[in-house]
Parts: structure tokens; C-alpha cells; sequence
């Protein structure tokens, strides 16, 4: 079976640096794009940024660069994405998912990490 | 990149079709065969419905379809049914080589 299985949730607070991790199964990791997507409370779907293990080339959406890293280790099949210095308004759901090429139409969803992070 | 343009809302009653629209440019939507659509349920994880404008993987019934005239897109629902409801996202891939997600769309089943 296909899947995505992300990091347990976190609470934080301001200023703490945070890593989540998203491990794929089922299928040759560093064949495909991950992407990570932030839902904040209530909200819609953001894209912040996509991977491909494979080579390491990384894409960050202009709202998120400079403010979040996204890696992977494609011995392991993990995909990862960190903060240095979490704020209030990091605090969302958010998912990895797996793509083709060019990176788009994702088929496999992990179940979601929720970052909560208080002042 | 700007969000896609979606209605915030649409509703329809059990058996009727809907369509939902999304909107973008020919940067996006208008510039590739690369439109996908997205069913989210509350407290739930987006599933993939729709990929490359009109494709459907598989197990995802033939009610959903999917289509493109220039810069919108468009997901029809045909035969509605209650388990239709939910939120639904459009997302297209683009000239940044990153894609984008519309604002979502929230489908009411009356």
C-alpha cells in the first residue's frame, strides 16, 4: 500500500525551531514530488513549497521562502519540513502529499502533523 | 503567484448536478493541461478527484467530471449525493513550477 505517514502533533512556543517529518511507503520515494500544504483553522489549502527526493531540487512558494525549509533524506524515504523560529501564526494542520512531474496532481495525502504554537 | 478564483459557495439538491468554476490565468490554468481538483471533508485529509484537467483515479466515481475552456476550469458533479458534501479545491500547476490551490469551495447538499 501507498502512503504518507507524517510526525505526531507539536505544541510550541514562540521562537522554538520545529521539524516534522513525512515518511513514504509503497512505492519508490525519490521517483516523485512531495509537496507540503498548510490548512490554517478554517481556512483554505496553501502550497508552501515542493521536493524531489531524487535530486533535492526544492521549490518554495514566495509566501513561504525564507521562512520554512523543506528537505529530504531519500535513504530513509522522509521528507521534512522545519522552522528556526516558530511564530502564532504558524500554528495550522499541515499535510505532505505526493505528486508526478511537474508537481501537481497529488495522489497520496499524509494524515495531517498539527503545529500549535503559543505566545 | 495569486490564488485561483473559486465561488465560496455552490449548493444543489440530492440527484441534480452542480459545477463548480475556477479561475486563473495563462500562467496557470490556461497554460497547461495540469488542473487538478480536490474533495476535502471536515477533519479530514484532501483526496485527489481529479488530475490533468479530466482524468479520475481510480475509484472515484464517474458522477465527477472535469473540463477547461482557456484560463477556468470547471468540476462538475453529476447525480448529487449527500456524501457530496464537502469542500472541494482546484490547483493548477504553473510558470513558477510550483502550483497553485484556489480558494475552495464549500458544496452544500440540501
Amino acid at each position: 500500500e501507498v502512503q504518507l505517514v507524517q510526525s505526531g502533533a507539536e505544541v510550541k512556543k514562540s521562537g522554538e525551531s520545529l521539524k516534522i517529518s513525512c515518511k513514504g511507503s509503497g512505492y519508490r520515494f525519490s521517483k516523485s514530488w512531495i509537496g507540503w500544504v498548510r490548512q490554517m483553522p478554517g481556512k483554505g489549502l496553501e502550497w508552501m513549497g515542493v521536493i524531489y527526493p531524487g535530486d533535492s531540487d526544492t521549490r518554495y512558494s514566495p509566501s513561504f521562502q525564507g521562512q520554512v525549509t523543506i528537505s529530504a533524506d531519500k535513504s530513509i524515504s522522509t521528507a521534512y519540513l522545519q522552522w528556526s523560529s516558530l511564530k502564532a501564526s504558524d500554528t495550522a494542520m499541515y499535510y505532505c502529499a505526493r505528486g508526478g512531474d511537474p508537481p501537481n496532481g497529488m495522489d497520496v495525502w499524509g494524515q495531517g502533523t498539527t503545529v500549535i504554537v503559543s505566545s | 503567484q495569486s490564488a485561483l478564483t473559486q465561488p465560496a459557495s455552490v449548493s444543489g439538491s440530492p440527484g441534480q448536478s452542480i459545477t463548480i468554476s475556477c479561475t486563473g490565468t495563462s500562467s496557470d490554468v490556461g497554460g497547461y493541461e495540469y488542473v487538478s481538483w480536490y474533495q476535502q471533508h471536515p477533519g479530514k485529509a484532501p483526496k485527489l478527484i481529479i488530475y490533468e484537467v479530466s482524468d479520475r483515479p481510480s475509484g472515484v466515481p464517474d458522477r465527477f467530471s472535469g473540463s477547461k475552456s482557456g484560463n477556468t476550469a470547471s468540476l462538475t458533479i453529476s447525480g448529487l449525493q449527500a456524501v457530496d458534501e464537502a469542500d472541494y479545491f482546484c490547483s493548477s500547476y504553473t510558470t513558477t513550477g510550483l502550483p497553485v490551490f484556489g480558494g475552495g469551495t464549500k458544496l452544500t447538499v440540501l
